[in-house]
């Protein structure tokens, strides 16, 4: 089946510091990724829609400079997380979308980020 | 915009026991996707439902469809503790932004031995 793989799982950093998080598909193409934030006890909300060789879609009230988004290739997506504060500090999780699949959705295995 | 309630948001029960949830939503749905997250993972698919009226099983899982496309239920027979985590229903409309995931606000199982 379709994997998703999501690196780093854990990442500390200093705060005014950048994270870079990428979400590889690993036997599937993925013209579209999407990447969602999760605070803890709560559901996932989505941030963005990362689109191949386009700019990404971000949803009402996520910051575009702050998160920026880069789907260079049909297989990578990464999300850098610019000048983190600890209010960044969440689970991070991208998924891909094969539409040759039937269009499910895999989910990569998300990033902690904790910014101190 | 679109808003899907599940419920309930958590539910303890006895090893052996069935489970049922649920989710409806404010407007029409095209796919309904049902996921398992474990602590620190990502969302597992565990059911997905492309037909209004579809019913679905996976192992001791299934989901349904529901007829108005506003709703989707899972139930989980003879529960086990590895079924332990949280379940997150998923909707996805139509085309566009609309065919993105929304997600319900998840439903926490305990199980005990």
């Amino acid at each position: 089946g379709a994997v998703v793989s999501q690196h780093p799982s854990r990442v500390i950093c200093k705060s005014g510091t950048s994270v870079k998080i990428e979400c590889r598909s690993l036997d599937f193409q993925a013209t579209t990724m999407f990447w969602y934030r999760q605070f803890p006890k709560q559901s996932l909300m989505l941030m963005a829609t990362s689109n191949e060789g386009s700019k990404a879609t971000y949803e009402q009230g996520v910051e575009k400079d702050k998160f920026l988004i880069n789907h260079a290739s049909l297989t990578l997506s990464t999300l850098t997380v610019t000048s983190a504060h600890p209010e960044d500090s969440s689970f991070y999780i991208c998924s891909a979308r094969d539409r040759e699949q039937g269009g499910g959705y895999t989910f990569g295995s998300g990033t902690r980020l904790t910014v101190v | 915009g679109q808003q899907l309630n599940q419920s309930p948001q958590s539910m303890f029960i006895q090893e052996g026991e069935d489970v049922s949830m649920n989710c409806t939503s404010s407007s029409i749905f095209n796919t309904w996707l049902w996921y398992k997250q474990d602590p620190g993972e990502g969302p597992v698919l565990l059911i997905a439902l492309y037909k209004a009226g579809e019913l679905t099983s996976n192992g001791r899982l299934t989901a349904q469809f529901g007829i108005t496309r506003k709703d989707s239920f899972l139930n989980i027979s003879a529960s086990i503790p590895s079924d332990v985590g949280i379940y997150f229903c998923a909707g996805q409309g139509y085309g566009g932004s609309q065919g993105n995931l929304i997600f319900g606000k998840g439903t926490k199982l305990s199980v005990k031995p």
